[in-house]
């Protein structure tokens, strides 16, 4: 089976643009979950959406939202970024019922 | 709230040498752990999840619920575990994960 897969690899934006990334997840997981990766907070939860809706949200602002569509595939959309929001952005599926996740490469933000 | 601490950022021992990487948590419901790698390079990989009580490239873990601990171990360590060591825990819905801070295992040859 095909990994989960994130594009793009790298971004690189300026203060106040948008940003969406992408998520495909393996085939069969229904449930995808995004997570921040930055060196001073580490890995943190930032939503999980499974069959289209969103079931679980962490503690980070509305300008982060994200979407799942009918195929599973999921999009994060950051807005009105700022310099904070540099980081490795991992989206993580997995099987319904089973809590174990596998994560994508990550896609690299960078804002300037 | 649901949190993991992972003591040692960073882990220098000699190959051959026994390695214990800390990890605690805290938790009100049944925890659910795992144990994460990522070697250079590579995307976050499972290596082990309590419920499996399984050993993985010779390294096991146990869920000690008096001491909210969830060590990793391995009698000798190889340049090969050279790597970034994350500890993690489910929530009862299975749909997020709290991740330690991680530990950065580093053998010597």
């Amino acid at each position: 089976k095909a990994g989960v897969t994130q594009t793009p690899r790298y971004l690189i934006k300026t203060r106040g643009q948008q940003v969406t990334l992408s998520c495909s997840p393996i085939s069969g997981h229904r449930s995808v979950s995004w997570y921040q990766q930055t060196p001073g907070q580490g890995l943190q939860f930032l939503f999980e959406y499974f069959s289209e809706t969103q079931r679980n949200k962490g503690n980070f602002p509305g300008r982060f939202s994200g979407r799942q569509f009918s195929n599973s595939r999921s999009e994060m959309n950051v807005s009105t970024l700022e310099l904070g929001d540099s980081a490795l952005y991992l989206c993580a599926s997995r099987l319904a019922g089973v809590a174990e996740q596998f994560f994508g490469p990550g896609t690299r933000l960078t804002v300037l | 709230a649901q949190r993991v601490t992972q003591p040692e950022k960073l882990l220098s021992v000699f190959k051959g040498a026994p390695v214990e990487l800390k990890c605690n948590y805290s938790y009100s419901g049944s925890p659910e752990l795992f144990w994460y790698v990522q070697y250079s390079r590579q995307r976050l990989q499972l290596l082990l999840r309590h419920i499996s009580r399984e050993s993985i490239k010779g390294f096991t873990a146990d869920l000690n619920k008096g001491e909210t601990s969830f060590h990793l171990k391995k009698p000798f360590a190889q340049e090969e575990d050279s790597a970034m060591y994350y500890c993690a825990l489910s929530n009862n819905a299975g749909n997020m994960l709290t991740f330690g801070g991680g530990t950065r295992l580093m053998v010597k040859p």
